[in-house]
């Protein structure tokens, strides 16, 4: 079966700080990739998504960016992090529209980061 | 732009009572939709799906949803709530054949006991 990781779980950053959340799938290839982030009261807010291997789109033009250096691992950056970056991040994985149209997505536990 | 509309944030009921969680999408073609769960401390599960076919969903633990194409809506039910349904409730949707889902900003349930 699939599983999905993140790591860390929670993390406490300085401004200005760098960053780097990471999140691996296991159980399936090729899969779409998603980083998201929770917000009380605003939902999920889908940050970045990813089809492939070093194939990234951007939602959202903000302090963040994501690679994806093998297929089932997918990062998400920051040079300098700002206080507005604090959330709860969620990584995501579905299978890929091209296999199957059913693709609905599978979520990771989240990482807390507070920057302070 | 294509956006989903939760119109409860917060609802608190008490145990045994019904529920209903209003969601509508703006889109006009050929849509996927969901219900995905968060209970505290787990994490986000999907509650129920719709692909095509009868526009009555039911799902996990109780839960039913009713797609109606007119309305653009897809409204989460359930006849009977329990303590344990407590958790924050997320409407999504996606484009037919797309690979991006579109959530809502979520309805927090409280079950009182």
């Amino acid at each position: 079966s699939q599983t999905i990781h993140q790591w860390p779980a929670t993390l406490v950053q300085p401004v200005g700080s760098p960053l780097s959340l990471e999140c691996t799938v296991e159980g399936t290839s090729n899969p779409n990739l998603y980083w998201y982030r929770q917000a009380a009261g605003r939902g999920l807010q889908l940050l970045f998504y990813s089809v492939g291997i070093g194939q990234i789109s951007s939602e959202v033009p903000q302090n963040l960016s994501a690679s994806r250096p093998q297929d089932r691992q997918f990062i998400l950056s920051s040079k300098k992090l700002l206080l507005s970056d604090s959330g709860f991040y969620l990584c995501a994985w579905s299978v890929s529209v091209g296999v199957s149209s059913y693709n609905e997505q599978f979520f990771g536990p989240g990482t807390r980061l507070t920057v302070l | 732009a294509q956006s989903v509309s939760q119109h409860n944030h917060h609802v608190i009921l008490s145990e045994a009572a019904s529920l209903e969680l209003g969601c509508n999408y703006s889109y006009g073609g050929t849509v996927n939709l969901f219900w995905y769960v968060q209970y505290p401390g787990q994490h986000l599960q999907l509650l129920l799906k719709y692909f095509s076919g009868d526009p009555l969903v039911k799902g996990i633990k109780g839960f039913e949803a009713e797609f109606i194409k007119s309305k653009f809506s897809f409204n989460l039910r359930k006849p009977s709530v329990q303590w344990s349904d407590t958790a924050e409730y997320f409407c999504a949707f996606k484009m037919n054949r797309d690979d991006k889902i579109i959530f809502g900003k979520g309805t927090r349930l409280h079950i009182l006991p």
